[in-house]
């Protein structure tokens, strides 16, 4: 089944206390975004990647660190996460980054940080 | 820069009534206008797209005309289901510098009951 996964689904941290969220894709994506949803605000990018060895900010990307290695995983990084880090977060992939490209999302991870 | 303005929710709707969820946007360019759905506890997922001004995207009874001389993406669907509850997104596409970013209003959440 075509899909993006993603782990944890759910993660409750403290400040200061690295983590890593993992997102793959099945699709044979070149392009993978996350995304952080926050209640009044929608869907905002943190990062995307157009390719392998190839990423870029999006609106919102101080505290974050991604990487792309391989085309599948595009793995989302919290050096030292803090409270306004607590949200729920979206992996998303799509065939290329044209503008006309649907957008497959993965389930999310809500994530807590106290 | 670019933004998506859609009406707040939470819409609430008896089974078989009209709906219409509005959606204008703003943009420097000629963006692709998504209509996106998230049901509870999952991702987002594609309802329907058009990519270029008059295209009528279409899906499960939903429906949304790009109107470029009035900026809008208006979702509209006939006879809404309780099957329907959910939070409706709308988004706009466009290839800005080296890749395309996806601009995400903040939502509308629709609850239909029987």
């Amino acid at each position: 089944e075509a899909q993006v996964t993603q782990n944890p689904r759910y993660l409750i941290t403290v400040t200061g206390k690295k983590l890593t969220v993992t997102c793959s894709q099945n699709m044979n994506h070149e392009y993978m975004s996350w995304y952080r949803q926050d209640p009044g605000l929608g869907l905002r990018q943190i990062y995307y990647s157009m390719n392998v060895e190839v990423t870029d900010k999006g609106d919102v990307p101080e505290g974050y660190k991604v990487s792309r290695k391989e085309k599948r995983n595009f793995p989302l990084i919290l050096e030292s996460p803090s409270p306004n880090q607590t949200s729920l977060y979206f992996c998303a992939s799509s065939l290329y980054g044209t503008q006309e490209n649907e957008q497959f999302f993965g389930p999310g991870t809500r994530l807590t940080v106290l | 820069g670019n933004s998506v303005t859609q009406m707040e929710g939470p819409v609430t709707l008896s089974e078989e009534a009209f709906l219409t969820i509005n959606c204008t946007y703003t943009a420097t360019g000629y963006p692709s206008l998504f209509w996106y759905v998230q049901y509870p506890g999952e991702g987002l997922q594609l309802l329907l797209k058009a990519t270029k001004a008059d295209d009528k995207g279409s899906n499960k009874g939903f429906e949304a005309t790009y109107r470029k001389e009035t900026t809008s993406f208006h979702l509209e669907k006939g006879s809404v289901q309780v099957s329907d509850s959910a939070v409706y997104f709308c988004a706009l596409g466009l290839h800005t510098g080296t890749a395309s970013k996806l601009t995400f209003g903040t939502g509308t959440r629709l609850q239909v009951t029987l």
